[in-house]
């Protein structure tokens, strides 16, 4: 079964406006962490953002902000103000395993953004 | 800081060829992992070395695929023999793992191409 799913392959939004990548996931753990990476076209994955399934509070880092919406078991990606440098690959992914050391993370399939001047 | 390192950067084998990646973690990093990403798709966890020890190589196709960490640092993957669905980028990344979530943080990653 799909775990994470990423339901837009591609997503198109003009500079300076906001744009929502969405994200679900699926798991049985209470405990469980999830993660946005940015992957531009040189292939490296930016670690952009992290969500705990206990963090009372959204996730915000600078313009990238996480809507958790635990009981929709929905993550969704919010950039704020986007910049032609903002287009590439955005993956959503789901650490499981509780807060140990292991930390396996499932990958969805990605959204390509799109940002134009 | 530097980054986690990753070489070569590309590469292009015919079938049934061997080839080999390196991988230098974050300076202080006990935990690494290998990822394969194929064209479309997110990555895909391949192994995870806990210090020089493996702790989870459950998708890594063992009768083609290797890899190591000797002292706990640096870390190969190895193909041997390759098939073409081996063409991937192979993506390394590193976590320090008391770190309050355990975040990974990618190498540039290394495009494999199997003609």
């Amino acid at each position: 079964a799909q775990k994470i799913t990423q339901t837009q392959p591609g997503m198109f939004v003009q500079e300076k406006e906001a744009v929502t990548l969405d994200c679900t996931y699926d798991t049985s753990d209470q405990s469980y962490g999830l993660f946005w990476y940015k992957q531009p076209s040189s292939g490296e994955m930016i670690f952009l953002i992290y969500q705990g399934s206990y963090d009372e509070q959204n996730a915000t880092e600078g313009r990238y902000s996480l809507n958790f919406q635990k009981a929709r078991k929905s993550a969704n990606l919010v950039i704020s103000a986007s910049q032609l440098g903002d287009s590439a690959m955005y993956f959503c992914a789901m650490r499981e395993g509780g807060g140990t050391g292991f930390q396996k993370l499932v990958f969805g399939t990605g959204t390509r953004l799109l940002v134009s001047p | 800081e530097a980054g986690v390192a990753q070489s070569p950067r590309y590469k292009i084998i015919e079938k049934r060829q061997s080839v080999a990646f390196w991988c230098n973690p974050i300076s202080g990093h006990a935990t690494l992992y290998w990822y394969q990403q194929i064209l479309g798709q997110g990555p895909k966890l391949l192994i995870q070395f806990q210090n020089n020890g493996v702790v989870d190589d459950s998708q890594l196709p063992k009768d083609r695929f290797s890899a190591e960490r000797l002292k706990g640092v640096d870390s190969t993957l190895k193909i041997q023999p390759a098939k073409l669905e081996d063409s991937a980028v192979y993506l390394c990344a590193s976590s320090f793992t008391s770190g309050p979530t355990g975040t990974q943080y990618f190498g540039p990653g290394t495009r494999l191409l199997v003609l």
